[in-house]
């Protein structure tokens, strides 16, 4: 079975600054998905970015980007020049990329919770 | 357009009833998802349903029982809540099998027993 885990629960960074989070996960399998979800206190679950395993290029979505360490399952997320609005609870989610029924499912990690200090 | 929709956002009841959880996507769909998430915030898959069928049962209790009347809702009853029924349910969906679609979330619903 697949695992997720995210080593920090809480970072802080100031406005404007920089902040990486962190996520490992193990697994057995060549080709997968990775995925960062974002739950601001509305409690709404919003994709930020995502990298499949065979792409060596790293994803990255204007402000947020990550690196992709295939070798030491490794999947960091890095928010440049963050805002106030980056404020939330960040996960880190495993998918399978086994083109059948039964490995859809999301693994999530604990999350990161992630404060703005103005 | 709300993609995924649950109804109610929040559910207060007492302990030993039975309720019902709704969720409907207008994205056209094939898959829908119940996901729980615990106080800790800790979200963990329960079911999966693809074109009305369940295709993950993730070891939950039989007292929950989600149903699919067509692919666009997955519902979720709950017969004889218990205290450790209280988190947050989310519902999602994604078009599976095939290249694959990120999972669309509902907002989720709060569910709190007393």
């Amino acid at each position: 079975a697949q695992t997720v885990t995210q080593s920090q629960p809480e970072m802080s960074v100031q406005e404007a600054e920089t902040v990486t989070l962190s996520c490992t996960y193990d697994t057995s399998e060549s080709d997968y998905y990775l995925f960062w979800y974002k739950q601001p206190p509305s409690r709404q679950m919003i994709l930020v970015i995502r990298q499949e395993a065979y792409k060596q290029q790293n994803a990255t979505e204007n402000r947020f980007s990550v690196n992709f360490q295939k070798a030491a399952k490794s999947f960091s997320l890095k928010i440049s020049d963050s805002q106030l609005g980056d404020a939330a609870m960040y996960f880190c989610a495993y998918r399978s990329a086994r083109n059948n029924f039964g490995n859809e499912k999301l693994t999530f990690g604990t999350g990161t919770r992630l404060t703005i200090i103005p | 357009d709300t993609a995924v929709s649950q109804t109610p956002k929040y559910l207060v009841t007492q302990m030993g009833n039975d309720k019902s959880i709704k969720c409907e996507q207008n994205l056209g769909h094939d898959t829908m998802y119940w996901y729980k998430q615990d106080s800790k915030k800790f979200l963990k898959i329960m079911f999966s349903y693809n074109n009305k069928e369940l295709i993950i049962n993730e070891t939950v209790p039989n007292r929950f029982s989600p149903k699919s009347p067509d692919k666009a809702h997955l519902n979720l009853h709950i017969n004889s809540l218990e205290l450790g029924d209280s988190a947050v349910y989310f519902c999602a969906s994604s078009q599976e099998p095939g290249d694959y679609q990120p999972q669309h979330f509902g907002d989720g619903t709060r569910l709190s027993i007393l």
